[in-house]
């Protein structure tokens, strides 16, 4: 079964530093990778999926098949970039379930 | 606004107890997910339902259930409530099977 991992439940940074949220995920054949942001009182949203290959607020995420990696990235952290985020994994092809990490607590220190 | 609604927003409940929560998706989408949200498990699919029919279930106790009506609203029943069904439960809706899911902003159940 796939399983996606995010090792930090909460991870602080300061204004103005890099930021990484990791996500691993355990698929062995081609999964869609997805990361969620769910801002305080709002409704949880798509951030970034992996086969759009965009940025998206400064964050961007690359899929690594070898290490089964796809951490979000910022270089600089905003205050407003404090929420949760959600990674999420789907399996290409019919109708398949989302599954969700347990999602990393962002808190960005001005 | 992402478009999908969900009702009520908060519901508060005793032990045995039997809720029902509504999900409208977004005009358009055919395709309803339910979700379970708690502290400690995280956001935890429980069932996909796609144009009427259920498409995908996990993770759904036999005390919920689930349907998507002709209207193509859902609702989600749970029964013989217990403290522990206390959570956050959102509902989601995309296009088809294969699409991104808009989530609505949740329904807070608390079972005393």
């Amino acid at each position: 079964a796939q399983r996606v991992t995010q090792p930090e439940k909460l991870l602080s940074v300061f204004k103005g530093a890099p930021v990484e949220l990791k996500c691993n995920y355990s698929y062995s054949g081609s999964p869609e990778l997805f990361w969620y942001v769910q801002y305080s009182r709002q409704r949880l949203q798509l951030l970034l999926r992996h086969i759009s290959r965009e940025s998206i607020k400064g964050f961007t995420a690359d899929l690594n098949k070898g290490e089964t990696s796809f951490h979000l990235k910022k270089p600089f952290a905003q205050e407003e970039d404090s929420a949760m985020y959600y990674c999420a994994l789907k399996l290409s092809g019919g109708y398949q379930k989302v599954t969700f990490g347990i999602g990393t607590k962002l808190q960005v220190i001005p | 606004d992402s478009g999908v609604t969900q009702t009520p927003k908060h519901l508060i409940t005793a032990t045995g107890q039997r809720v029902t929560l509504r999900c409208s998706p977004r005009s358009g989408d055919l395709s309803v997910y339910w979700y379970q949200q708690s502290l400690d498990q995280g956001l935890q699919f429980l069932i996909q339902y796609y144009n009427g029919e259920e498409r995908a279930k996990e993770n759904i106790l036999e005390r919920f259930s689930a349907q998507q009506f002709p209207d193509l609203h859902s609702e989600l029943n749970l029964s013989s409530l217990e403290l522990g069904d206390s959570a956050l439960y959102f509902c989601a809706s995309s296009r088809g099977g294969l699409d991104i899911q808009y989530f609505g902003a949740g329904t807070r159940l608390s079972v005393l």
